[in-house]
């Protein structure tokens, strides 16, 4: 099955300085990448997705970059700003049929530092 | 439109007691899944339901168990308490459950004594 590591486990960079969390995956045929955003008690939100017919996609300040052949994405996030302070998760799944699920990765505190 | 609601938000429950959790998705949602999350602990899939089918679940033992009625309304139940549960559990529905945006809820709560 599907297995998803994160790094790093914890990010700390300075305001306006940017940071990129990778993601890789096992399972060639997933082709779906979200990354969900979670502050500090509040619920997680998808804050961007790529499927694999693309290779980058952007909004604003960040953007996800997926690589097929080595099976890994990579969100960035550029201009750093105190708000950008959560836990990111990446996820992948393959192609839907019956037996959908999400499959995620651990998790990364990114820390802005004022 | 409503967003997806958990209710209760705050629970305190003893070894040995079980609970029941609700959730209700976002209107016209037909899929909904169950996370446990845990301080430092990423989200812990526990199942998945659509259309009252129970369509994935994780490794999680069988004390843990949930339901989908026909109105998509979603209820998990986690009977013989430890303390290990512990936890924030979190509900999310989706359009359909393929690839496509999860929709949290707040979550709720539990500690058990």
């Amino acid at each position: 099955g599907e297995n998803v590591e994160q790094h790093p486990s914890t990010l700390s960079v300075q305001e306006g300085d940017s940071a990129v969390i990778k993601c890789t995956y096992s399972d060639s045929a997933s082709n779906y990448f979200p990354w969900y955003k979670q502050e500090l008690g509040k619920r997680p939100q998808l804050i961007i997705d790529i499927r694999s017919n693309v290779g980058e996609k952007k909004d604003q300040r960040i953007a996800v970059t997926l690589n097929k052949t080595a099976k890994h994405f990579s969100l960035h996030i550029t201009e750093t700003q105190p708000e950008d302070s959560a836990v990111y998760f990446c996820a992948a799944t393959p192609d839907f049929d019956s037996n959908y699920q999400l499959i995620w990765g651990a998790g990364t505190k990114l820390i802005i530092k004022p | 439109k409503a967003g997806v609601t958990q209710t209760p938000r705050y629970l305190i429950k003893t070894r040995g007691q079980q609970v029941t959790l609700s959730c209700s998705p976002i209107s016209g949602h037909r899929s909904v899944s169950w996370y446990q999350q845990t301080p430092g602990q990423g989200l812990q899939f526990l199942f998945e339901y659509f259309s009252e089918t129970q369509r994935n679940k994780g490794n999680f033992p069988g004390r843990f168990s949930g339901r989908q009625f026909s109105n998509s309304r979603s209820e998990m139940n986690v009977s013989t308490l430890e303390l290990g549960d512990s936890a924030l559990y979190l509900c999310a529905s989706s359009w359909q459950g393929d690839t496509g945006e999860l929709f949290f809820g707040e979550g709720s709560r539990l500690t058990v004594l």
